[in-house]
């Protein structure tokens, strides 16, 4: 299986912040990679998917970037409803996808 | 509006078996391939069982922590996607979402609520 990892696994930031998440696959996906917003007791929310393409309803200041291996999210200003743990997700062999550990975003 | 539900959860001792169910309304899950996803307490996501759209086939496939002991499956009639889960051990132990692939492919863009599994004596 392709193998996912996140960094940082934590950070702590404040309102207006600009935040960036990073995810590195195993090998190459292209551009199948998703990330999602969960928050504590609900279910996973798509933010991205394919690397860069806003999931309809998600906010604007969300933003994804990368191909390849090598992959970035970024928040261009935090806002309150932000904190969450992120993850993200390959998606190049749609049956066998796997998960990045997830990055938890806390107030500073 | 699209929804899943999940239902099934509970307390189940080490060995023992349950069924998991998660209706959907608002789709027809046969058109989509549909995944169960479940979450340790404070851990992250991990796709245990997948299921292809009817279109592609029906194809199933098992994570190796799970296979041999769960079997997913779906009632088209119903229009119900279900998680068999056999010979259950401690560390199955987890909130079970079923999730729905996004048209495009592989992103989940629908997840049921989550039922919890706990596996204890």
């Amino acid at each position: 299986d392709i193998q996912i990892t996140q960094s940082p696994s934590s950070l702590s930031a404040s309102v207006g912040d600009r935040v960036t998440i990073t995810c590195r696959a195993s090998q190459t996906i292209r551009t199948f990679l998703n990330w999602y917003q969960q928050k504590a007791g609900k279910a996973p929310k798509l933010l991205i998917y394919a690397a860069s393409t806003l999931q309809s309803g998600v906010p604007s200041r969300f933003s994804g970037s990368g191909s390849g291996t090598y992959f970035t999210l970024t928040i261009s200003s935090l806002q309150p409803e932000d904190f969450a743990t992120y993850y993200c997700q390959q998606s190049y062999n749609t049956l066998r996808v796997t998960f990045g550990p997830g990055t938890k975003v806390d107030i500073k | 509006e699209v929804q899943l539900l999940e239902s099934g959860g509970g307390l189940v001792q080490p060995g023992g078996s349950l069924r998991l169910s998660c209706a959907g309304s608002g789709v027809t899950l046969s058109n989509y391939t549909m995944t169960w996803v479940r979450q340790a307490p404070g851990e992250g996501l991990e796709s245990v069982s997948v299921i292809s759209s009817s279109g592609d086939g029906g194809a199933t496939l098992y994570s190796d922590s799970v296979k041999g002991r769960f079997t997913i499956s779906r009632d088209n009639s119903k229009n119900t996607l279900y998680l068999q889960m056999n010979n259950l051990r401690a560390e199955d132990t987890a909130v079970y979402y079923c999730a729905k692939n996004h048209p495009f492919g592989g992103p989940f863009d629908y997840w049921g609520l989550g039922t919890l599994v706990t596996v204890s004596s």
